[in-house]
């Protein structure tokens, strides 16, 4: 079966640090992978998505970026975090095969201080 | 950016009613998914409708998709508070995915 993990679990970090936020998943080959950013109690809000290796398609300005650098590893990253990335991060996956179901992670929760 | 609206954004209803959560955009979408999520959790997923007009239906929930294939309501009979989360529908079309707004519903025992 398929598994998806994401770490940390929760972050505090200062303005004007970097981030790095990590997603992983199990059990299935070449699959979509996605991060979102959720406001407490709210939709979600696409960040970046990923076809495969290397492909990152983002669909909101920010202080963050993605790297995909392998098959089941989707990484978040900040060079210098605002107040404003405070939140909660979740990581997914659905299927390449036009699969209309996806797949979450725990979440992280960032909070800037 | 194709928006899907939720409503109401709020239900706090006692154990033992019904209630309807709706979605609504004015986009067409491949298929619809409802998604049930806990505080500090993801969200898990409960169904997915596909065809315009389809009814799905898990234990007391109910799902249909609109003829069109632009809006979806999701039916809860007889609710517990099991229930109690936040729902959200979201729209899929090719490799992306338009999350809605959101309903955050309470079941009073």
């Amino acid at each position: 079966s398929q598994t998806i993990h994401q770490w940390p679990a929760t972050l505090v970090q200062p303005v004007g640090s970097p981030l790095s936020l990590e997603c992983t998943v199990e059990g299935t080959s070449n699959p979509n992978l996605y991060w979102y950013r959720q406001a407490a109690g709210r939709g979600l809000q696409l960040l970046f998505y990923s076809v495969g290796i290397g492909q990152i398609s983002s669909e909101v300005p920010q202080n963050l970026s993605a790297s995909r650098p392998q098959d089941r590893q989707f990484i978040l990253s900040s060079k210098k975090l605002l107040l404003s990335d405070s939140g909660f991060y979740l990581c997914a996956w659905s299927g390449d095969r036009g699969q209309h179901e996806q797949y979450f992670g725990p979440g992280t929760r960032l909070t800037v201080t | 950016t194709q928006l899907l609206e939720q409503s109401p954004q709020f239900l706090s209803i006692q154990e033992g009613e019904n209630l309807t959560v709706y979605c609504n955009s004015s986009s067409v979408f491949s298929s619809l998914q409802w998604y049930r999520q806990e505080p500090g959790e993801g969200p898990v997923l409960l169904v997915t409708v596909v065809t315009g007009g389809e009814v799905k239906k898990l234990k007391r929930l109910t799902f249909q998709f609109g003829d069109a294939r632009k809006d979806s309501s999701l039916h809860i009979t007889a609710a517990q508070p099991g229930d109690t989360g936040l729902y959200l529908c979201a729209g899929a079309t090719g490799n992306q995915f338009y999350f809605g707004t959101g309903t955050s519903l309470t079941v009073i025992p």
